[in-house]
């Protein structure tokens, strides 16, 4: 089935560094959704993005809706070794329920 | 992920046998999700499913695998005969009624195959 594309893979950062990862679709989404997921647990929803152009911020993470609609990106800022997790975006069409994940950002923080 | 209870956390089945997944979905939703997950992998869709109706069964496999949401109690993702190849985390999702609202996951069942 078809997958979103996130960028990247996974990454090693220091500890206050900030971070940036963006996922891409080839079609068009009204809604995005972020959601982390630490080892042995399920995924937790972060940000939900409902609008083109929307800036969505939860603490030390902000993410935006593209302006195109297909594609979204996450911002961590000053990160800490909590941080450490897979960052999964999700995208859906309207009026669908069916949220297509992408493939995942491995995130490690180096203390 | 408090609300979405999902049991067992981990489940042991030798070849052949068959596994019995449940989730019980946050309060007030009414539709359910589940996924498979890889190590290594991201989600891949199975089944989504409303209260007694299968809505899209487009990702799971046509044999050995069904689900069901009954009026009363959980939703279970049944495995028959089951395979090595069966072993993964599986993941349960509910929302609520309005379209693209989020879902909210459980933390998952670990199936593992002897």
């Amino acid at each position: 089935g078809q997958q979103l594309n996130q960028s990247p893979q996974s990454m090693f950062i220091q500890e206050g560094e900030d971070v940036s990862m963006n996922c891409t679709s080839s079609s068009i989404f009204n809604t995005w959704l972020w959601y982390k997921q630490d080892p042995g647990e399920g995924p937790v929803l972060l940000i939900a993005l409902y609008k083109a152009g929307e800036l969505t911020s939860n603490g030390r993470l902000t993410a935006q809706f593209g302006i195109t609609r297909k594609d979204s990106f996450l911002n961590i800022s000053a990160s800490i070794p909590s941080d450490v997790g897979i960052y999964f975006c999700a995208g859906t069409t309207s009026g669908t329920y069916k949220y297509i994940f992408g493939t995942g950002t491995r995130l490690k923080v180096l203390a | 992920n408090a609300g979405v209870m999902q049991n067992p956390r981990h489940l042991v089945r030798r070849r052949g046998q068959e596994a019995r997944l449940r989730c019980s979905p946050m309060k007030g939703h009414s539709h359910v999700y589940w996924y498979r997950q890889l190590p290594e992998e991201g989600l891949k869709f199975m089944v989504y499913l409303q209260k007694e109706n299968i809505i899209d069964e487009s990702g799971m496999p046509k044999e050995r695998f069904s689900a069901e949401f009954p009026k009363e109690g959980p939703s279970i993702l049944r495995i028959q005969q089951v395979v090595r190849g069966d072993s993964a985390a599986y993941f349960c999702a509910s929302s609520g009624q309005d379209s693209n609202q989020p879902q909210h996951f459980g933390d998952g069942t670990r199936l593992s195959i002897l």
